[in-house]
């Protein structure tokens, strides 16, 4: 199993660009969620998705769309670039409702810099 | 504004030492306690997790100490060692899914 990918690994972004990140996963997990980490602030929730068609805000969703037409495929997209969004960005995911399923999965990030 | 204090921000200690990181919460209906280890360049991985029933959980050098009335927990690393130097996040959720996480802290272990 790859876990949970993401694509790109790094990415320059001009103000007002707009752009999507790639999280896949193929563990089959029902819940994938998108978190944003910046210096001493630990991670933040932006979005989230218990199924297929079914996506929620986290704590901070401004700025940032998501859709989820598949269990494997969660894509975060920045309609309009600001540099409030340089970050570095993470996809997880988990299971629900197994012995042990607790853990989220974190993907490798990607490093985003909006100029 | 953070649900999960964490401190402190960063420790050093010597090869072989005691790392005790702390964190606490407010809202009472947390009840999942992971803490996550992160390596430069990557994500974090689940190192340890408690849930509220249990005061503590040991799964090797690592223990989580929980305390429900005063509504902290905290990890302790024992007999630290180099390869141990990481960035080490608690977090809590009242689901599986939405996990609030601390501010981080960032470990040194010297040799």
């Amino acid at each position: 199993n790859a876990g949970v990918t993401q694509t790109p690994k790094f990415q320059v972004l001009k103000t007002g660009q707009s752009m999507t990140l790639q999280c896949a996963q193929d563990m089959n997990h029902e819940y994938m969620s998108w978190y944003r980490q910046d210096p001493g602030m630990g991670l933040r929730l932006i979005h989230y998705s218990v199924g297929a068609g079914i996506t929620d805000q986290g704590e901070v969703p401004n700025g940032y769309n998501v859709s989820r037409s598949t269990t494997e495929d969660f894509p975060l997209r920045l309609l309009s670039a600001a540099p409030s969004q340089t970050s570095v960005y993470f996809c997880a995911s988990s299971s629900p409702g197994l012995a042990g399923s607790d853990t989220q999965y974190f993907g490798p990030g990607t490093r985003l810099t909006v100029l | 504004q953070q649900q999960v204090k964490q401190s402190p921000q960063s420790l050093i200690v010597q090869k072989g030492g005691i790392s005790i990181i702390n964190c606490a919460y407010e809202n009472t209906a947390f009840d999942y306690f992971p803490w996550y280890q992160q390596f430069p360049g990557k994500g974090p991985a689940l190192l340890i997790a408690i849930r509220p029933d249990v005061s503590e959980k040991k799964e090797g050098r690592f223990t989580i100490s929980f305390n429900k009335s005063a509504k902290q927990f905290s990890l302790h690393i024992m007999d630290s060692q180099p390869g141990d130097s990481a960035t080490y996040f608690c977090a809590a959720s009242i689901n599986d899914y939405k996990l609030s996480f601390g501010a981080g802290t960032t470990v040194t272990v010297r040799a």
